[in-house]
């Protein structure tokens, strides 16, 4: 992931809106990504995960994306709720049973 | 699925003193655990890697003998903050590691030193 000594970037929309998130990742050994949400005061929820053999996986109103040759990660968020607000995490590994690494993160705000 | 349990949620300490924070898997059983912390606003940083029955493996900068890490179960993990300064306040949180479950994250522990 990226640097964490930056501020996290700000997504508003309108409730029922699509949300696309985006993350880029540096090293281009990783290999297995996540999505996580993060509520105030809480830890890390999982959303969905994809490896590096696949471009595109979809579960349950949300979508990724993976661009290996570009190093870029999306998260689709579709008919985005308030329930939806949160901050959201792009996390990556290089190496089974290591740490992931998180990217900066981006504060997803809905407004209905 | 998967549960992690971390104790306590919210911490106040005086400077000077220890805090203890535990991390257990509650339904399985974890061989590695992770430490990490976020400031606010900004990302999860890792700590350190805790592995069962071994020495803790400490990231960059991060000064072991403040931040005492012992994995002595397969499902409890414990962070120990040894003489707390204010700029140790933040938001500490712990992920276990199954390969069933994968990465499974606590709640966190806000702690803040007085």
């Amino acid at each position: 992931g990226e640097s964490v000594g930056l501020h996290l970037p700000t997504l508003s929309v309108q409730e029922g809106d699509n949300s696309i998130i985006n993350c880029a990742y540096s090293n281009s050994a990783s290999d297995y990504f996540i999505w996580y949400k993060q509520e105030s005061g809480k830890g890390p929820q999982f959303i969905i995960d994809i490896r590096s053999n696949m471009d595109k996986r979809q579960g349950q109103r949300v979508t990724v994306l993976l661009n290996k040759t570009v190093k870029h990660l999306s998260l689709q968020i579709a008919a985005t709720q308030p329930g939806d607000s949160a901050v959201y995490f792009c996390a990556e590994n290089n190496q089974a049973g290591t740490a992931l690494i998180f990217g900066k993160g981006t504060t997803l705000s809905v407004s209905s | 699925g998967a549960v992690v349990s971390q104790h306590p949620s919210r911490v106040i300490c005086k400077s000077g003193t220890s805090v203890k924070i535990e991390c257990r898997s509650l339904d399985f059983q974890a061989t590695t655990m992770f430490w990490y912390r976020q400031f606010p606003k900004k990302s999860l940083m890792l700590m350190a890697t805790s592995n069962e029955g071994s020495k803790a493996t400490y990231e960059q900068g991060v000064e072991k003998d403040k931040f005492l890490i012992n994995h002595a179960s397969l499902t409890l993990s414990t962070l120990t903050v040894t003489s707390a300064h204010p700029e140790d306040s933040s938001f500490y949180i712990c992920s276990a590691l199954d390969g069933s479950y994968g990465y499974t994250f606590g709640s966190g522990t806000r702690l803040t030193v007085v």
